[in-house]
C-alpha cells in the first residue's frame, strides 16, 4: 500500500498562498492522490485529486511531480476559514475492485491573521 | 438536499449498553462507510457497503456491525459497548467506490461510553 508522509504542522499569512506537501514515494501506477481537509469538528471536505496531471478547481491547485513519488496542495490565497487539518490520501486497492482511502494524520494548517 | 445526515449527534453510553448509529444520504449513491477517529488521529474504516443489502469490514470491525436494508440509510449498532469505543463516528457516500471518484462525509456523532 503505497503510504505518503505529511509535515504534521504549518503557517501561512492570511492572503498568502499556502503550499502543503506531501510525499508517496511508493504509489502505483493506477493510484490516485486525493486531498481532503478537515475543519474543526466537522466532518472531512474533498478538496481535489489527481492521477499524474497537474489539477486545478475552485478551491486548489494540486501539482504532481513527474515521477509521482510527491505532490503540493497550493491554496492561493488562504483565509482564516481555511485552517483546518489537510490528509493527503493514495487511494488503497484492497483487492476485487475494491478501493478505500486510507487517512493518516495530516497537516495542521493555521492561517495567521 | 441535505446530502449526508447522522442521528444522533451525541451520545453518552454506559459499558455493556447497545445503540445504533444512523447515516442517511440523499444523492442516491451506491457507497456508504463508516469511520471512527480519535484523538489526533485520522478516519479509521470501521465498515463499508457496496449497495443495498452488503457489507463488508473495513480496518477496524470488532465489536461493530453494521446492516444496509435500504439503500440511503446504513446503519452502525454497537451491541455491547465499551470505553474503547468512545470516539467521533463518521459515515460517508460516495457514488462509486472506485477512484476518482469522491466521499461525501456527514457532521459525524460524538460517543462517549463511560
Amino acid at each position: 500500500d503505497a503510504k505518503t508522509t505529511q509535515p504534521p504542522s504549518m503557517d501561512c499569512a492570511e492572503g498568502r498562498a499556502a503550499n502543503l506537501p506531501c510525499n508517496h514515494s511508493t504509489i502505483s501506477g493506477n493510484e490516485y492522490v486525493y486531498w481532503y481537509r478537515q475543519i474543526h469538528s466537522q466532518g472531512p471536505q474533498y478538496i481535489i485529486h489527481g492521477l499524474k496531471n497537474n489539477e486545478t478547481n475552485e478551491m486548489a491547485s494540486l501539482i504532481i511531480t513527474e515521477d509521482r513519488k510527491s505532490s503540493t496542495l497550493i491554496l492561493p490565497h488562504a483565509t482564516l476559514r481555511d485552517t483546518a487539518v489537510y490528509y493527503c490520501i493514495v487511494s488503497r486497492n484492497s483487492g476485487a475492485g475494491s478501493y478505500q482511502l486510507t487517512f493518516g494524520k495530516g497537516t495542521k494548517l493555521s492561517v495567521i491573521p | 438536499n441535505a446530502g449526508v445526515t447522522q442521528t444522533p449527534k451525541f451520545r453518552v453510553l454506559k459499558t455493556g449498553q447497545s445503540m445504533t448509529l444512523l447515516c442517511a444520504q440523499d444523492m442516491n449513491h451506491e457507497y456508504m462507510y463508516w469511520y471512527r477517529q480519535d484523538p489526533g488521529m485520522g478516519l479509521r474504516l470501521i465498515h463499508y457497503s457496496v449497495g443495498e443489502g452488503t457489507t463488508a469490514k473495513g480496518e477496524v470491525p470488532d465489536g461493530y456491525n453494521v446492516s444496509r436494508l435500504k439503500k440511503q440509510n446504513f446503519l452502525l449498532g454497537l451491541e455491547s459497548a465499551a470505553p474503547s469505543q468512545t470516539s467521533v463516528y463518521f459515515c460517508a457516500s460516495s457514488y462509486s467506490e472506485g477512484p476518482p471518484d469522491t466521499q461525501y462525509f456527514g457532521p459525524g456523532t460524538r460517543l462517549t461510553v463511560l
